[in-house]
């Protein structure tokens, strides 16, 4: 029973392109977040949603933008695909986003190479 | 500005040869520091939560202890399964976010 999981593993496409990355989980958590990974494995919060509701939105360019159809997924989907988007996306989930308890549960990742 | 700064990047280690990882913060109000380890190709995985300076916490070979700049991660006789980049992330009071710090990357030779 995965946990956190995202689609697809791997994603290859070409600049300009539109793509979108899915997440769910089953954890029954509340607050889901999206980070991204570059290749100097440095770990960085793009947004979170709680309860379908966007409570992180770091800067970053309006070309990614999330979506929460429900509180067990999250969606990133990513307009007009630059050399720079390329990358490891992470879809992480917590139970709270302000409690105390606040252990983020990782999916397996998401690596996006843009050609 | 950088609030979470791990040393050193690189650790390599007999198995056996006992070490530390040392993770330093700024912030004003800590909320909870965190313990992740990540092995290649995988999403992170939660270890520990420690909260307050003075706390400990143990799993199997690790042990986190935290002070009020700074948190350790010894790894007492390590096995080549303990190989993996440990990242340590911090919440800060008022926020919601962790922020993370470049990790250290532990590899243990048997």
């Amino acid at each position: 029973d995965t946990a956190v999981s995202q689609t697809p593993k791997y994603l290859v496409t070409q600049m300009g392109n539109d793509k979108s990355i899915k997440c769910e989980q089953n954890l029954g958590h509340d607050t889901m977040y999206w980070y991204k990974q570059d290749s100097k494995k440095f770990l960085k919060i793009m947004f979170s949603y709680n309860n379908k509701e966007l409570i992180i939105n770091e800067t970053v360019p309006n070309r990614f933008s999330p979506k929460s159809p429900d509180k067990a997924h999250l969606n990133l989907h990513i307009n007009s695909l630059e050399l720079g988007d390329s990358a490891v996306y992470f879809c992480a989930s917590s139970q709270a986003a302000g409690g105390p308890d606040n252990e983020q549960f990782f999916g397996p990742g998401t690596r996006l190479t843009v050609l | 500005e950088d609030q979470v700064t791990q040393s050193p990047e690189a650790l390599r280690l007999q198995e056996g040869e006992s070490s530390s990882l040392n993770c330093s913060y700024t912030v004003s109000g800590l909320r909870g520091l965190f313990w992740y380890r990540q092995d290649p190709g995988k999403g992170p995985e939660f270890l520990f939560t420690l909260y307050s300076a003075g706390e400990e916490k143990e799993k199997e070979r690790l042990k986190a202890t935290l002070t009020k700049k700074e948190s350790f991660l010894h790894i007492t006789a390590p096995k080549p399964e303990d190989s993996a980049t440990y990242l340590c992330a911090v919440r800060e009071a008022g926020d919601y976010k962790l922020s993370f710090g470049a990790g250290t990357t532990v590899t243990v030779r048997a």
